[in-house]
């Protein structure tokens, strides 16, 4: 199975660009990429996903390198109410057509003030 | 509309005891899911619905759990005769579907402890 590497912990300064790596160097060709975040004591909550190319939505844009080995989540303008931690996901999908979420350990960014 | 329930918030259990902890998908949404997540860990992944069928059920930690899903609805996760290591918050999420574009929607969870 694909699994992903985050380092523990990051800040940074509010109004700026956080920038999250993820490594999932064993990843298959159809196995997608996701980043969830979960806020102190709450459900996680989706933030974006993709297979290959760069995605952006309201929230944050996924780039994803050319060999898919490697992730980088980037929340354009952090705020305070962004610090939360960070998971970057692969879902494996299986010959049988099933399927599994493979969650990294995270990454708990704390954006300052 | 209601978002993704759980029931109880809160459950303390004698080891040994069994439990049943349930979840309250957002109506409509055919696929569930169910996590654990232990102190400080992230999370894993249990085991999934596509309505009322879990097609794989290899992701259960030991024979002493189970789940159901009825009615396309609601579902039960069961750890009979519980152990201090299951001691954990379950989270339950659910999804409009199977395929890869859609979001998974989290309930806040069952946090679990066995004494």
């Amino acid at each position: 199975d694909a699994k992903t590497t985050q380092p523990p912990s990051m800040d940074c300064a509010e109004g700026r660009a956080a920038n999250l790596p993820c490594n999932h160097s064993t990843i298959s060709g159809n196995e997608y990429v996701y980043w969830y975040r979960q806020i102190h004591s709450q459900g996680p909550q989706y933030i974006i996903h993709g297979l290959k190319n760069n995605e952006t939505n309201e929230m944050a844009s996924l780039i994803i390198t050319e060999d898919r080995k490697s992730s980088t989540l980037i929340l354009p303008h952090a705020t305070l109410r962004d610090t939360a931690v960070y998971y970057c996901i692969v879902r494996v999908a299986y010959s049988s057509g099933t399927y599994k979420y493979i969650f990294g350990t995270g990454t708990r960014l704390k954006v300052l003030a | 509309g209601a978002g993704v329930s759980q029931s109880p918030s809160n459950k303390v259990t004698e080891k040994g005891k069994d439990v049943e902890l349930r979840c309250d998908p957002i109506s409509g949404h055919t696929a569930l899911y169910w996590y654990r997540q232990r102190l400080g860990q992230g999370l894993e992944f249990l085991i999934y619905f596509q309505g009322n069928s879990a097609p794989d059920k290899s992701g259960l930690p030991s024979d002493r759990f189970s789940a159901e899903r009825t009615g396309e609805s609601v579902s039960t996760l069961t750890i009979q005769r519980t152990q201090q290591e299951d001691s954990a918050v379950y989270l339950c999420a659910s999804s409009e579907g199977t395929r890869s574009r859609y979001e998974q929607y989290f309930g806040p969870g069952t946090r679990l402890t066995v004494t």
